[in-house]
């Protein structure tokens, strides 16, 4: 399987559930992003890793929790959600800094 | 305050007509890159754009970047239904030492354009 890959495709979930979303890239890539894509705003950053260092937390809620445990694989752990946190979840990869960044097809979460 | 401003946010056309997207910002980037994105799938790299003036063609597609460096447009020759879809500009700002990007890219709005046999 090549470029970025997504699980689950689709997620619906109460707000009192623990889920978590994997991504995953065979590019050899050392940077993964996280992004949140909501209806009528634009691409938000949420987290930035760089050799599975978290390089970046772009003001995100606590109910968010990134997790990287190599360079190939990324989580986004999440927990106690709101309605409003209901979005597309893309993941991305970059080969360091480079910023050209391949997006994988993300995960449309729903928050009940 | 958006910080890349995308004009026009729809676009409605038929096949064979001729098209132009905007991104524009008072700030200066170090690179900009186009995206299209197609529903329930995620933004596909189209070009990146690194010199002021620079142009570069993909096919029917043409992309400026402004001698600036504040500004990008992208234009489409006698569009198909198959370019319907999500156009998103990404600006790098590039800030750091010696202008090593972070990786940060921030995105306009997008234009969705749908092209109409």
């Amino acid at each position: 399987e090549t470029g970025v890959t997504q699980t689950p495709r689709h997620l619906v979930m109460g707000m009192t559930n623990k889920k978590s979303l994997k991504c995953e890239q065979h590019l050899g890539h050392n940077a993964m992003y996280w992004y949140k894509q909501s209806a009528k705003k634009p691409l938000e950053l949420m987290f930035v890793y760089n050799f599975k260092e978290q390089t970046e937390n772009n003001s995100v809620p606590s109910r968010f929790s990134p997790e990287c445990p190599n360079s190939s694989h990324l989580f986004l752990h999440l927990h106690t959600l709101q309605p409003e946190d209901s979005a597309l979840y893309l993941c991305a990869s970059s080969y360091r800094f480079n910023n050209e960044q391949f997006f994988g097809p993300g995960t449309r979460l729903t928050v009940l | 305050t958006q910080l890349l401003e995308q004009s026009p946010q729809f676009l409605s056309i038929q096949e064979g007509e001729n098209l132009t997207v905007y991104c524009n910002s008072s700030s200066v980037f170090s690179s900009l890159q186009w995206y299209r994105q197609e529903p329930g799938e995620g933004p596909v790299l189209l070009v990146t754009v690194v010199t002021g003036g620079e142009v570069k063609k993909l096919k029917r597609l043409t992309f400026q970047f402004g001698d600036a460096r504040k500004d990008s447009s992208l234009h489409i020759t006698a569009a198909q239904p198959g370019d319907t879809g999500l156009y998103l500009c990404a600006g790098d700002l590039g800030l750091g030492a010696g202008g090593t990007s972070y990786g940060k890219l921030t995105f306009g709005q997008g234009t969705i354009l749908t092209v109409h046999p």
